[in-house]
This record gives structure tokens, sequence and C-alpha cells, in this order.
């Protein structure tokens, strides 16, 4: 089956400890997509591959780092300088003019 | 800067019709309607682009206003499977599809 597969679909860290979301897409697309999303605030995007090996920041990229060494994987971490991290992250793939998302991770700090 | 959308949230009967609002204080090359259902992730409903080109959904339409930086995505009809939260998302460039999303309209479908 093709898709985006994210995983986990729940994780739970300690405060001050980076975490790595891992993104995987089987649909030959090239552009890649992170987002957060938080209640009443739509969806943020942190940052996006249009290619392997570049990616460029989103509107909220602080705190967070991506890589694309691979077409089909875009992991971000969210790392120790984000300073309010719990959230659902939702990763996207695409070709022009359309996104597909996956069934998001959400992140809790406690 | 996240376009406006209006009504934050609405409620209808089966069969109702229903208009969401977008708008940016940005020229626009693009505007994409995306549906989320709960729990579930976004689905692509359709994108108008700058020029009058229209890609997606048959069973809802939508209007994008370039002048007024402006779209409207109607629902005719309202069926229960409506019922989910609509995010517009819009591009100022002809890229790659830098989408900024607004805040989303939740809407209701009873019977």
């Amino acid at each position: 089956d093709g898709g985006i597969t994210q995983s986990p679909k729940y994780l739970f860290r300690k405060e001050g400890q980076n975490v790595t979301l891992s993104c995987e897409q089987n649909l030959n697309h090239d552009a890649m997509y992170w987002y957060r999303q938080d209640p009443g605030q739509g969806l943020r995007l942190i940052y996006y591959s249009q290619i392997v090996n570049d990616f460029q920041k989103g509107d909220i990229a602080e705190g967070y780092s991506v890589s694309r060494e691979k077409k089909e994987s875009f992991p971000l971490t969210v790392t120790s300088a984000q300073k309010n991290p719990t959230a659902f992250y939702l990763c996207a793939s695409g070709p022009k003019y359309e996104q597909f998302f996956g069934p998001g991770t959400r992140l809790t700090v406690l | 800067q996240q376009p406006v959308q209006s009504p934050q949230a609405v409620i209808l009967r089966e069969g109702e019709d229903a208009v969401i609002n977008c708008s940016s204080s940005k020229a626009l090359y693009s505007v994409h309607w995306y549906r989320q259902k709960h729990g579930e992730a976004p689905v692509f409903l359709m994108i108008l682009l700058k020029g009058g080109e229209q890609k997606g959904h048959d069973k809802i339409s939508a209007s994008f206003n370039e002048k007024k930086q402006q779209s409207s995505l109607y629902l005719t009809a309202s069926q229960l499977s409506y019922s989910g939260t609509y995010f517009c998302g819009t591009e100022t460039t002809g890229g790659y599809q830098k989408v900024t999303f607004g805040t989303g309209t939740k809407l209701q479908v009873i019977p």
C-alpha cells in the first residue's frame, strides 16, 4: 500500500531531552513537509524539503531540525531548545498542487 | 502571516448550504482547501490557482478573487460526512507549495 507513515502515534519525553519523529513515504514524492498543530491554531509549517539533501525553514523552525538523506524519509528532531514542544505533529508529502498527510504523532513532554 | 477564515464554527442541518471564507493580506498565487475529520489527518479538497485554474473535488466548489486575495468554499446540500474542520492554505509564490494555513472552520452537520 502506498502512503505516508509516521511513528510512533504517541510519544512521551522528559523535558530537556531531544526526540526524533519518523516520517516515511513510498509515494515517490519529491517534496516533504513537517507541520505542527495546536488547538485553535491550525497547521504551522516547521520545515519543508523539495529534494534530497535540501530543506528550508518554515514559519516556526526554531528548536527543530531535519534531515533529508533519502527521498523516502524526512525525520524531525525536536530539540531541548524548543520551548513548548507538546503538540500534534503532521508530516506530509506531495506532488505539485497537493499534499498527502500522514496520521500524525502526538508528542507530550513531561 | 496566516490567512483569516470565517466563520470559526458553523452548525448545519443535513441538506443546508454553507460558505467558508478565507482572506489574506498578501497577493496570492494559489489557495488550497483541506478537510480534517476528528482524529484524522487533513485531506486535500481542491486548489485554486491564479488565472482561474482549479483542481480537485467534484462535489465541492470554490471561488478565488485574486484582486481581493479572498477565496470561498461552497458546501451545498450538506451531508453528515461533510462534518470536520476546514482549512484554507495560501501560497504567495509559484514555488513548491510553501503553504500557510488558516486556523480552520469547524463544520458540524446534524440530522
